[in-house]
This record gives C-alpha cells, structure tokens and sequence, in this order.
C-alpha cells in the first residue's frame, strides 16, 4: 500500500519556540492530507485538512495562527507549531486520502514535547 | 453533528473466544462507516469498510441503521488481533472531498 512519512518521530522544544513536522507522501501524490492530534488514551481528532496549493481548511476550534498547515507540493504537507506551550505537547499524525472513499494512509506519529 | 461512540476501552477475551467491538453512530446523512487498527508499534491502517461487505483477517461488520451501530466481530480470536481498534465515520463535503471522524478506541487483548 501507499506509504505516508513522517519527520520528526518526537521533538522535544522549549517553550515559546516553533516547531515544524513534515508529511511526505513517498510513493504517490497526495492532493489531500489530514493532520490529527491525539491525546494520550484518547481518540484522534481531527485538526485541519490539507489541500495542495490550496489554503488548509482548520476544524472548528483549532487555531489557524497557532497551526500553520502548507500543502506547497503533491508528496509534502507541513505543520508548523508556533510559539509552542506546555499544551501544544501531543501526538501529531498525518494522513493522505487513498483511492477509495474513506480510505486513508497515516504517518507514524510525530510526538512533540514542550518544556 | 457526527459522532462516533466506541463504550469500551478494554476488551480482553480468551484465545478462540468470540469477539464483538461495539460502535454506535450519530449521524444526520448517509452513513459510510470504517474500521482502523493499529497494532504496537505500528501506524494505523484500515482494516475495512461497510460497502465492500467484505472480511478481512476473519473480521466482519455490519451496518445495522436502526440501532445506528457498526459492530466489528471476529467469531474466534487470535493472539495477532490484539492492536487498537478505531471505528471511523465519513463525513462528505462535496466534490469527493470527506473527512474521518474517529470514535475514542477499543484495546483488544487477546489472552493465550
């Protein structure tokens, strides 16, 4: 199946700095991914929809300034957690759209820890 | 507004036992339903999905819409099925575009 990157695996930063996770797409193109934020023991929730050339579509609640989401390209979407807190620490995942409705390829997960 | 419930957080069932994952939905349109797995160490991947009535590792689900669930059954469980399993409901917003709404997780612990 189609396989979905992720970088970094878990980043550890200090308060108040920025930090950016890419999603590649290796073997295919993605014109439509998915970043996800999961809470320990809790389920995924959905944060923001990628487009490619295209500005991201943010789920209610989720701030557009806080995450900065760029599709420049059909294989890389990034996220980009600006002036990280304490809260932002989480796991990301990222998905692309497959072929068949519904169908989803994600990344390994990239989990940041803030100080 | 969609939702997806998923009551248990942990199942453990014997080795040969019968398995039941519940999951209830709430959902206004047509539903298209999902299910995720996720074994340890490993990322999440779809397991399968309610229109192609298919069975895939000897699970099965089916949409029942009266009593709005989409339970996942496995009538003898193995070692390998214990993972993390997630039921997804699809949420389309034209032009083929569609976002997953994930239910909060079953961890299935099969016992040898």
């Amino acid at each position: 199946g189609a396989v979905v990157s992720q970088h970094p695996s878990w980043v550890i930063c200090k308060s108040g700095t920025s930090v950016k996770i890419e999603c590649r797409s290796l073997d295919f193109q993605a014109t439509t991914m998915f970043w996800y934020r999961q809470f320990p023991k809790q389920s995924l929730m959905l944060m923001a929809t990628s487009n490619e050339g295209s500005k991201a579509t943010y789920e209610q609640g989720v701030e557009k300034d806080k995450f900065l989401i760029n599709h420049a390209s059909l294989t890389l979407s990034t996220l980009t957690v600006t002036s990280a807190h304490p809260e932002d620490s989480s796991f990301y995942i990222c998905s692309a759209r497959g072929l068949q409705p519904g169908e989803l390829f994600f990344g390994e997960g990239s989990r940041l820890t803030v100080l | 507004a969609q939702r997806v419930t998923q009551p248990e957080k942990l199942l453990s069932v014997f080795k040969g036992a019968p398995v039941e994952l519940k999951c209830n939905y709430s959902y206004s349109g047509s539903p298209e339903l999902f299910w995720y797995v996720q074994y340890s160490r490993q990322r999440l991947q779809l397991l399968l999905r309610h229109i192609s009535r298919e069975s895939i590792k000897g699970f099965t689900a089916d949409l029942n819409k009266g009593e709005t669930s989409f339970h996942l059954k496995k009538p003898f469980a193995q070692e390998e099925d214990s993972a993390m399993y997630y039921c997804a409901l699809a949420r389309f917003s034209g032009a083929g575009s569609y976002q997953l709404t994930f239910g909060k997780g079953t961890k299935l612990s099969v016992i040898p």
